[in-house]
């Protein structure tokens, strides 16, 4: 299958400062990206699309001024954690889905980024 | 209501047993259906797709009831290598969106 990776796999800071999460397809085109978060024990929770070229779409009750997306390419979308707080410590992880197809099996998932705020 | 909810489990069972369990999912107009794997503090993984007619792969069966809107998931000679957390994924509308359950946890012992 398809290749997703994340950078960083895992993230300590300080409340107030700002997290990049990057997410790539390594091996095929991604017009669009998903980006979840995942609590302990919890359901992964879609966050927003991420549409290359365009704005993101955001999941009612997800801030978008909080958590800023950039789709730049076909193969980049960034997820910016701005001014950060405990209470966002959380599991973050992508999926891709590739380029033209239809079948709704062709989502592939990065690792993950398990962010901890101090 | 959720859109998709699961018995959280765990479920606890020998190697070699038969372990089963059910998703339900509220949205009638769903059309496609899958059973992930996730193992601690990793990514989702797709195990595989559940089509009206039930299908099976290797030792995994699933099945689907739109009557009753549920899906289940069945796995035979269980190993420890099956331990994990099992997601049932339901694609409720026309986009590609997935909605997540909070996952079945299955514990194979020797």
């Amino acid at each position: 299958g398809a290749v997703v990776s994340q950078h960083p796999s895992w993230v300590i800071c300080k409340s107030g400062t700002s997290v990049k999460i990057e997410c790539r397809s390594l091996d095929f085109q991604a017009t669009t990206m998903f980006w979840y978060r995942q609590f302990p024990k919890k359901s992964l929770m879609l966050m927003a699309t991420s549409n290359e070229g365009s704005k993101a779409t955001y999941e009612q009750g997800v801030e978008k001024d909080k958590f800023l997306i950039n789709h730049a390419s076909l193969t980049l979308s960034t997820l910016t954690v701005t001014s950060a707080h405990p209470e966002d410590s959380s599991f973050y992880i992508c999926s891709a889905r590739v380029l033209g197809t239809s079948d709704y099996n062709e989502q592939f998932f990065g690792p993950g980024t398990r962010l901890t705020v101090l | 209501r959720k859109e998709v909810e699961q018995d959280p489990g765990p479920f606890n069972v020998p190697e070699g047993a038969t372990v089963a369990f059910n998703c339900t999912y509220s949205n009638s107009a769903s059309q496609s259906f899958f059973w992930y794997r996730q193992d601690c503090r990793k990514e989702p993984k797709l195990l595989m797709s559940v089509y009206s007619s039930g299908n099976e792969d290797g030792r995994f069966t699933a099945q689907l009831n739109r009557a009753s809107q549920y899906i289940s998931l069945l796995i035979r000679d269980s190993k420890l290598s099956d331990s994990a957390t099992y997601l049932c994924v339901v694609i409720p509308g026309n986009d590609y969106k997935l909605s997540f359950g909070a996952g079945t946890t299955v514990t194979v012992r020797a």
